[in-house]
């Protein structure tokens, strides 16, 4: 079975601050991770995905993930937030393309 | 491309009716996937396809749900007869390269 755990239901970071959004996941075999975006009455829109190679990878809209396979966690940064940042984050894994499975999502809230 | 459409965008519906919600994906996308959406239980899947057969369907919550994909560029998903725990946002979503596209969603509402 997999899974994701995001751990926090909120973030709140000032605008020009650097954020982090928290996931760790469970999977057998080497996983697919991914972070997805959405904003309200919206469906989901891709972000970023790790399969293989260097760990840190660079996505939309200046967000980046950093994959650490020794403490099973793929955290979603970026370095100075946005007001218009300001929405809902999910993290997914599959341990295979195809079927992800969700975290519960994390709400990011800038502050100008 | 149009992304993933999905159709209606918002359904109210009486106990006990039967609801057919539609999708289309991207063309050229060989998987397609059916999610439900609620505060309380998160994004769940309930269904997904490759190249038009159903692969996985353990998700399904229950037989009144169904879902059938004729052909590449139309998908439905039917509740038959519908309930008011039905009642949430239903996802299409199609994939190519892992990623998902998701669609608009439709908003359903079980009285």
């Amino acid at each position: 079975a997999q899974s994701v755990a995001q751990p926090e239901d909120q973030v709140n970071v000032a605008e020009g601050n650097p954020l982090t959004v928290k996931c760790t996941y469970s999977v057998s075999g080497n996983p697919y991770l991914f972070w997805y975006v959405q904003y309200p009455n919206r469906g989901l829109q891709f972000l970023l995905k790790y399969i293989t190679g260097d760990n840190l990878v660079k996505g939309s809209y200046g967000f980046e993930a950093e994959f650490n396979k020794s403490q099973t966690s793929f955290h979603l940064k970026k370095p100075s937030a946005l007001v218009s940042d300001s929405a809902l984050y999910f993290c997914a894994v599959s341990a295979y393309a195809g079927k992800s499975t969700f975290g519960d999502g994390t709400t990011l809230t800038v502050k100008p | 491309d149009a992304g993933v459409i999905q159709s209606p965008r918002h359904e109210v519906t009486e106990m006990g009716q039967e609801v057919t919600l539609r999708c289309k994906p991207i063309s050229g996308h060989n998987s397609l996937f059916w999610y439900r959406q609620t505060m309380m239980r998160g994004l769940e899947l309930l269904i997904y396809f490759n190249n038009n057969v159903p692969i996985d369907d353990s998700g399904m919550p229950e037989d009144r749900f169904s879902a059938k994909m004729p052909n590449a560029s139309f998908s439905t998903l039917k509740i038959q007869p519908s309930e008011p725990r039905d009642s949430a946002v239903y996802f299409c979503a199609s994939s190519q390269d892992e990623k998902l596209f998701f669609g608009s969603g439709t908003q359903l509402s079980v009285l």
